[in-house]
């Protein structure tokens, strides 16, 4: 049964500072999705990895996807306030368009 | 694309009791989802359905959990005989097509409550 874990689970930061979220899963899978969440909001898709090697970028994130290593990165550059929220990775389990969600890393950017 | 609507928002009912919740889905996306969430985790997977089949469910969810999707358009999630335990936000979400084009777009939830 896949699992997925991602770390830190809280992560507070300071503006300006860059840091990286990671997202473990336990079985292979091609497709990898970030969401972000606001709190008492929905998720909001941020970003789609369909194959190992890939990278996308909007603003200061960035995230990458190792399907070797069963890895996905969120790297957060020059952090500011705006991106505070909880992150989740979601990994499909094996072709089956089933979605699996990580524990979600809370991320606070201090002034 | 008025996006993925859930009613109602909020919902406080008394243990034993049953409670049904509807999502509209985008209107042409042929897969919808249903997940609980807890404050302070990740969504739960429920089930999820592609047009009206239901193709799975979850093994954690119990008998007095239902869903449906008649004619491959909205959805309803039934609890019935309501615990505390079910208290949590039910997230709905749907999504069409493959590869790059396939992301789930979620509704706002419906909050449940259970005295």
């Amino acid at each position: 049964e896949l699992k997925v874990e991602q770390n830190p689970l809280f992560l507070s930061m300071q503006e300006g500072k860059n840091y990286t979220i990671y997202c473990n899963y336990s079985t292979t899978s091609d497709r990898l999705y970030w969401y972000r969440q606001d709190p008492g909001k929905s998720l909001e898709s941020l970003f789609v990895l369909l194959s190992n090697g890939a990278v996308k970028q909007e603003g200061r994130l960035m995230a990458s996807l190792d399907t070797k290593a069963r890895l996905s990165t969120l790297h957060i550059t020059a952090a500011v306030h705006d991106l505070s929220a909880t992150y989740f990775c979601a990994v499909e389990a094996g072709g089956t368009y089933k979605y699996i969600f990580g524990t979600g890393t809370r991320l606070k950017v201090l002034a | 694309d008025t996006g993925v609507s859930q009613n109602p928002r909020h919902k406080i009912t008394k243990r034993g009791q049953n409670v049904t919740f509807r999502c509209d889905p985008i209107s042409e996306h042929n897969r919808l989802y249903w997940y609980r969430q807890t404050l302070g985790q990740g969504p739960e997977f429920l089930t999820y359905f592609q047009n009206e089949a239901q193709l799975e469910k979850s093994r954690l969810l119990s008998d007095r959990f239902s869903a449906e999707r008649p004619k491959g358009s909205f959805s309803t999630l039934e609890i019935q005989r309501t615990e505390q335990g079910d208290s949590a936000m039910y997230l709905c979400a749907s999504s069409f097509g493959q590869g790059s084009n396939e992301k789930l777009f979620f509704g706002s939830g419906t909050q449940l409550s259970v005295l």
